[in-house]
């Protein structure tokens, strides 16, 4: 069993839509969460860290739900510039190694 | 902000052949490095976590005397792809962690290996 899991997509929506991204993780002894972006034939950046309590960034919203084992985020008022893979990221163990998700893509169409 | 580089960004190369790909980090020390490589339309694997001054440890399923990694310094790391086959061709990439904290994990551009 893969280590994260996300679904592929394609995602393709207008502008000013709002999508959500979902990903489950296999091991309960996760520590931390991210959500990465990346860009065709980039290296994946950084968008925000995903907490319990659920933390908001303008027009990104991440949450975990630890029980369920479970990452979202939540993307309102899509813009053009939002067009990338999402990668859900968890990592485990003092090392920090990180596991991505096979990413989610998303296409916002004019 | 942290900067990582990778050199180089591209390199074809014959098969049976060897490569080396570099991955600084360019503002910080980093005492840990990882090696990821992603095939075209999957996510990226993380193939091995790198530390300064010791033996690398490398994910399952990923073979160590293939991939060879050093970390000789605190702001390099080497991957080097020995016997390099067509199935090697990939999209390499590496990062550098600064602090301890996880979400300090800086990522190179990537290298393209194409081997023919």
């Amino acid at each position: 069993r893969k280590e994260v899991e996300q679904d592929p997509g394609p995602f393709n929506v207008p502008e000013g839509a709002t999508v959500a991204f979902n990903c489950t993780y296999s091991n309960s002894a996760s520590q931390s969460f991210f959500w990465y972006r990346q860009d065709c034939r980039k290296e994946p950046k950084l968008l925000m860290s995903v907490y319990s309590s659920g933390n908001e960034d303008g027009r990104f919203t991440a949450q975990l739900n630890r029980a369920s084992q479970y990452i979202s985020l939540l993307i309102r008022d899509s813009k053009l510039s939002d067009s990338a893979t999402y990668l859900c990221v968890v990592t485990k163990n003092t090392g920090n190694q990180f596991y991505f998700g096979t990413g989610t893509s998303l296409t916002v169409i004019p | 902000g942290a900067v990582v580089s990778q050199h180089p960004s591209w390199v074809i190369c014959k098969s049976g052949t060897s490569v080396k790909i570099e991955c600084r980090s360019l503002d910080f020390q980093a005492t840990t490095m990882f090696w990821y490589r992603q095939f075209p339309k999957q996510s990226l694997m993380l193939m091995a976590t790198s530390n300064e001054g010791s033996k690398a440890t490398y994910e399952q399923g990923v073979e160590k005397d293939k991939f060879l990694i050093n970390h000789a310094s605190l702001t390099l790391s080497t991957l080097t792809v020995t016997s390099a086959h067509p199935e090697d061709s990939s999209f390499y990439i590496c990062s550098a962690r600064r602090g301890t904290r996880p979400y300090e994990q800086y990522f190179g551009p990537g290298t393209r290996l194409t081997v023919t």
